[in-house]
């Protein structure tokens, strides 16, 4: 249980496009899903909470026009990078907290990530 | 002081051989502890929950000491698939979903 799956993979696009996530979770319903970031041999950085049927909540630093969340359902985030730029190159993970279960109480399951590469 | 602090690593170690990891954690808030593995250019992974009872699973033990804020990892008779980061997470505190990832430890098994 608590399947995480994100699509694309990898993307590679040219400055100034716009990129669509998304994040799904698959066997279970998620009201908070959690987008991260990861910059090679840096650690996981939390960019926003997106919460079920309201407004995302933003990291300090992170521009919320610029990465738009929608979270229209209980198992579907989506995350559009706007105007992509060579610096938003990045490995983007979104997750999902599940509960239930000895060792597994609210932990985080994460998708597989997307490898962005902006030209 | 980061907010979770690990070893910086990388532990090289032989096949079959005993590794400990440790980690510091700053918010006395923090209600959830995890240790999460995570390979190259791949997501992490929940490798256990750490409780204050200290927990094991299989080759894993995991220990929790909430005066210290400090949890650790123990993997005995290591594998050469145990090669990876270790990440130690910890909770925002009480009803928090949010997590809090250390930079992670780099684990290689040498055969």
């Amino acid at each position: 249980g608590a399947v995480v799956s994100q699509h694309p993979s990898r993307v590679i696009c040219k400055s100034g496009t716009s990129v669509k996530i998304e994040c799904r979770s698959l066997d279970f319903q998620a009201t908070t899903m959690f987008w991260y970031r990861q910059f090679p041999k840096q650690s996981l950085m939390l960019m926003a909470t997106s919460n079920e049927g309201s407004k995302a909540t933003y990291e300090q630093g992170v521009e919320k026009d610029k990465f738009l969340i929608n979270h229209a359902s209980l198992t579907l985030s989506t995350l559009t990078v706007t105007s992509a730029h060579p610096e938003d190159s990045s490995f983007y993970i979104c997750s999902a907290s599940a509960a239930g279960g000895r060792g597994r109480t609210w932990a985080q399951y994460f998708g597989p990530g997307t490898r962005l590469t902006v030209l | 002081r980061k907010e979770v602090e690990q070893d910086p690593g990388p532990f090289n170690v032989p096949e079959g051989a005993t590794v400990a990891f440790n980690c510091t954690y700053s918010n006395s808030a923090s209600q959830s502890f995890f240790w999460y593995r995570q390979d190259c250019r791949k997501e992490p992974k929940l490798l256990m929950s750490v409780y204050s009872s200290g927990n094991e699973d299989g080759r894993f033990t995991a220990q929790l000491n909430r005066a210290s804020q400090y949890i650790s990892l123990l993997i005995r008779d290591s594998k050469l698939s145990d090669s990876a980061t270790y990440l130690c997470v910890v909770n925002g505190g009480a009803g928090s979903y949010q997590l809090t990832f250390g930079k992670g430890t780099k684990l290689s098994v040498i055969p």
